[in-house]
């Protein structure tokens, strides 16, 4: 079974700053990863996903992250944070070619992220 | 288009009292998924569906947990006997359940025993 594990439960930056929310998971095969973000009052929606190809995915708002396969980890990146980034922010991972089920998506505990202005 | 559609968006229940979530998912979507979200917790896997094939409910944390999926759209997930600890967002998701196809979420129901 797979796990994933966010190390930072709760960041606090003030805008313009540069973010970096790590993700590691836990899996003995090739794993698709995803980030997804859920801001104040609305849905989980997924940020950006890798399946496979280049290491460096990039999803909306600007965001990005790095596979680095070698340490299991999917880190989440963005150059310079607005207000309206700030939401709960979950790494997820499931086994590559899997449509859910016993391979569904396995999520971080998140990481609530505060902008503030 | 529509997305995946929850009810009630907010339920408060007595404790040991039954309630019923419901779930639409998104039109033409065969795989649908139940989390629950806790304070603290993250997203915790609850149960799936996809098509007529049995539902995985490995993830019912005790058997007041129950689903079902009628026609292959709607479900519906119920707790009988509520208990404080069940106090939590329960989350339904859809996906078109084919390879590699991500889930997309609806708002959730916030449960709340008393």
């Amino acid at each position: 079974a797979q796990s994933v594990s966010q190390h930072n439960h709760h960041v606090i930056l003030s805008e313009a700053a540069s973010l970096e929310l790590g993700c590691n998971y836990s899996y003995g095969g090739t794993v698709n990863l995803f980030w997804y973000v859920q801001y104040p009052g609305q849905h989980l929606q997924l940020l950006l996903k890798y399946f496979s190809g280049d290491p460096l995915v990039k999803g909306i708002k600007g965001f990005e992250a790095e596979f680095i396969k070698s340490k299991f980890s999917f880190n989440l990146r963005k150059p310079s944070v607005q207000w309206s980034d700030t939401a709960e922010y979950f790494c997820a991972v499931n086994a590559a070619g899997s449509g859910g089920g016993a391979d569904g998506l396995t999520f971080g505990k998140g990481t609530h992220l505060i902008i503030q202005p | 288009g529509a997305g995946v559609s929850q009810s009630p968006s907010n339920k408060v229940t007595e404790k040991g009292k039954d309630v019923e979530l419901r779930c639409d998912p998104i039109s033409g979507h065969t795989a649908l998924y139940w989390y629950r979200q806790s304070l603290g917790q993250g997203l915790e896997f609850l149960i799936y569906f996809q098509g007529n094939s049995a539902p995985d409910k490995s993830g019912l944390p005790s058997d007041r947990f129950s689903a079902e999926r009628t026609g292959g759209s709607v479900s519906t997930l119920t707790i009988q006997r509520t208990q404080q600890e069940d106090s939590a967002v329960y989350l339904c998701a859809s996906s078109l359940g084919v390879r590699n196809s991500p889930l997309h979420f609806g708002n959730g129901t916030r449960l709340t025993v008393t």
